[in-house]
């Protein structure tokens, strides 16, 4: 089975810290995820990354910042944390889908989540 | 904007009654579309998915939903809901250039069987 493991379940920071949230995937997927999930609005696409030192902008990428050093890792981070970054925080990883290839059929297109990692900035 | 929406932000049902959640998406072109559940205190998982061919597809649990291209609505449906359903449902599209897709959630139902 595909383990998405997110280091810290449960963080609690003051405005101001700088945060880390790390994600780590077993299943040489390439491309890998964070979402913020907020009651009511649902997930909400952060950044995402497709290969190793890459990273593209999702749809709330303000005040965050990744890292993608190796494959399996894919690290967020708050630098200066603010009480409207109090959330739940997905990481999710998915294998890469290229057109036309083998690997769309081969590929569910599933998106494996981690359990989260609830962080509280006070 | 493009965007995902899902129509029922709340429902509540007793066992054995009938449920229909309500997605419709706002891209165009070629979509792939997901049904994803997360239970109480669990990691979000997949439900079912299309990607092309027969519109209506099965997932786990009893669960179909029926993609409607001219609607672009893809809802989810299960004929007898059970305790266990008790859960959020989450409608997703997956978009984007070969490679380097994302994917777009709506903003969520959550379900609540009544015993």
């Amino acid at each position: 089975d595909v383990k998405v493991t997110q280091s810290s379940r449960y963080l609690v920071k003051r405005t101001g810290e700088k945060v880390f949230l790390e994600c780590v995937q077993d299943m040489d997927h390439e491309n890998m995820f964070w979402y913020r999930q907020d009651p009511g609005l649902g997930l909400r696409l952060i950044y995402f990354s497709y290969d190793v030192k890459m990273k593209e902008k999702g749809d709330i990428p303000e005040g965050y910042s990744v890292s993608r050093e190796k494959k399996e890792r894919f690290s967020l981070i708050l630098e200066s944390a603010s009480t409207n970054q109090t959330s739940m925080y997905l990481c999710a990883s998915s294998l890469i889908w290229i057109r036309g290839t083998i690997q769309e059929i081969a590929n569910t297109g599933e998106l494996f989540f981690g359990e989260g990692s609830r962080l509280t900035v006070l | 904007a493009q965007s995902v929406s899902q129509h029922n932000h709340h429902v509540i049902l007793s066992e054995a009654a009938s449920l229909e959640l309500g997605c419709n998406y706002s891209y165009g072109g070629t979509v792939n579309l997901f049904w994803y559940v997360q239970y109480p205190g669990q990691h979000l998982q997949l439900l079912l998915k299309y990607f092309s061919g027969d519109p209506l597809v099965k997932g786990i649990k009893g669960f179909e939903a029926e993609f409607i291209k001219s609607k672009f609505s893809f809802n989810l449906r299960k004929p007898s809901v059970q305790w266990s359903d008790t859960a959020e449902y989450f409608c997703a599209v997956k978009k984007g250039p070969s490679g380097t897709y994302k994917y777009i959630f709506g903003t969520g139902t959550r379900l609540k069987v009544l015993a």
